[in-house]
């Protein structure tokens, strides 16, 4: 059974910085591109990041980009998000998100149940 | 990076049929057939219903089924069941490995 499972969320003061890690089992975790989406409190997804399989494509939204990292580490089946400068608008919970390459890509066919982020101002 | 546009809002008897809408632009929706929907109920992560405009994945009842004109994608529900109830939110792939949601539908099945 694919899961996948984020930790590291928490409480931080504006300006601080965060890592997220989301655990993947179940799978082949190094032949699949990765995302992460944010929801903030009663608000809709928004992507964040997009990494692929072998971590040397990578993309950012822009609302975070220079603020934030994403990476993967294919031999420990994790995918991580260093986030920095976090802003009062950064509070979400973070979702993870495997790309269904299996069926051509571009959709996410298993996702984690999140991990809350809340940055204090 | 905008977010697509839904309607805040749906609703629909059991065994009725549900639309929702999903506008973007000739740079999301109209120019690519990757937009999948999403269900997501409260407190649960989200849910792949279609993706590639039209496909359902294994285990997603045919009541559910989507489309494309132009810049617009649309999700329909028949026969409406109280298990619908939810919110849907549409994605589309906007290049350069980027990705729009939509704004989000709440589905209530009255």
């Amino acid at each position: 059974e694919v899961q996948l499972v984020e930790s590291g969320g928490g409480l931080v003061q504006s300006g601080g910085s965060l890592r997220l890690s989301c655990a993947a089992s179940g799978f082949s975790f190094s032949r699949y591109k990765m995302i992460w989406v944010r929801q903030a409190p009663g608000k809709g997804l928004e992507w964040v990041s997009f990494i692929d399989s072998s971590g040397k494509r990578i993309f950012y939204a822009d609302s975070v980009r220079g603020r934030f990292t994403i990476s993967r580490d294919n031999a420990k089946n994790s995918l991580y998000l260093q986030m920095n400068s976090l802003r009062a608008e950064d509070t979400a919970v973070y979702h993870c998100a495997r790309e269904d390459d299996d069926n051509g890509g571009f959709h996410f066919d298993n996702w984690g149940q999140g991990t809350l982020v809340t940055v204090s101002s | 990076q905008s977010a697509l546009t839904q309607p805040p809002s749906a609703s629909g008897s059991p065994g009725q049929s549900v639309t929702i809408s999903c506008t973007g632009t000739s740079s999301d929706v109209g120019n690519y057939n990757y937009v999948s929907w999403y269900q997501q109920h409260p407190g649960k992560a989200p849910k792949v219903m279609i993706y590639d405009v039209n496909k359902r994945p294994s285990g997603i009842p045919d009541r559910f089924s989507g489309s494309k004109s132009g810049n617009t994608a649309s999700l329909t529900v028949t026969g409406l069941q109280a298990e619908d109830e939810a919110d849907y939110y549409c994605c589309s792939y906007g290049g350069r490995d980027n990705y729009l949601f939509g704004t989000g539908t709440k589905v209530t099945v009255l």
